[in-house]
């Protein structure tokens, strides 16, 4: 067990939906990241913030997007969903950023898209 | 922007026996983290074992080591004494050190087959 959350553990909707994955970091970690992980396109990353503030983009759509709370949860909301967005999102967090700390990764959550 | 490849899409080793898993990466950085993750059925993202670029010394955890060769941009996994809970895929992944983002970028995976 890693410590890191999240929930829910599945997701089945269907296309143009919006849905809300979360997540709760390691106990006194700040750094959140999000990654994909689809067939096609193997392990890509989403976005990351620390301590609340949104630090790096990366392959995220416009319709897919992310906040971290005061309480250091992180939501991932995906909207218009597409048969395509269907994979397994993964959150990791580590302790602090620029520091090379390693990144501990959540069960996923797998959305499946009918 | 930095590439990570794993050129074997499947390896199978028997139980007991060592195997070695290799990735290659790209970079322009001189300084970095490299890392194996592994992946059981259960889709659990797991660390297995961490490199920083700096330090010399191949890192080691258990029956988990690396042969890490900068120059050449490699840094491959060997599994001693394999048991039947290393069936799993694996992923190398490259971590840049400071300066914005700390994302992780994964090669595709190796497959892992323990034969008993």
């Amino acid at each position: 067990d890693s410590g890191v959350t999240q929930t829910p553990k599945h997701l089945i909707t269907a296309t143009g939906q919006r849905v809300t994955l979360r997540c709760s970091p390691r106990s006194g970690d700040l750094s959140v990241y999000w990654y994909q992980q689809s067939l096609d396109q193997g392990l890509q990353f989403l976005i990351q913030y620390y301590n609340g503030e949104e630090r790096a983009k990366g392959n995220i759509l416009e319709r897919f997007s992310a906040q971290q709370f005061p309480d250091l949860h992180s939501e991932l909301n995906l909207s218009s969903l597409e048969l395509g967005d269907s994979a397994l999102y993964f959150c990791a967090s580590s302790v602090r950023t620029g520091d090379g700390d390693t990144q501990y990764f959540g069960p996923g959550t797998r959305l499946t898209v009918l | 922007a930095q590439t990570v490849t794993q050129s074997q899409p499947e390896m199978s080793v028997q139980e007991a026996e060592t195997v070695t898993l290799s990735c290659t990466y790209d970079t322009s950085e001189s300084d970095y983290y490299l890392f194996w993750y592994k992946q059981p059925p259960s889709r659990q993202m797991i660390l297995v074992i961490r490199q920083e670029a700096y330090k010399q010394q191949n890192a080691t955890e258990n029956r988990f080591s690396v042969n890490f060769q900068k120059a050449a941009k490699s840094f491959s996994l060997k599994i001693s004494d394999s048991q039947l809970g290393d069936a799993a895929m694996y992923f190398c992944a490259y971590r840049r050190l400071g300066g914005g983002s700390e994302k992780l970028v994964f090669g595709k995976g190796t497959k892992l087959t323990v034969n008993p």
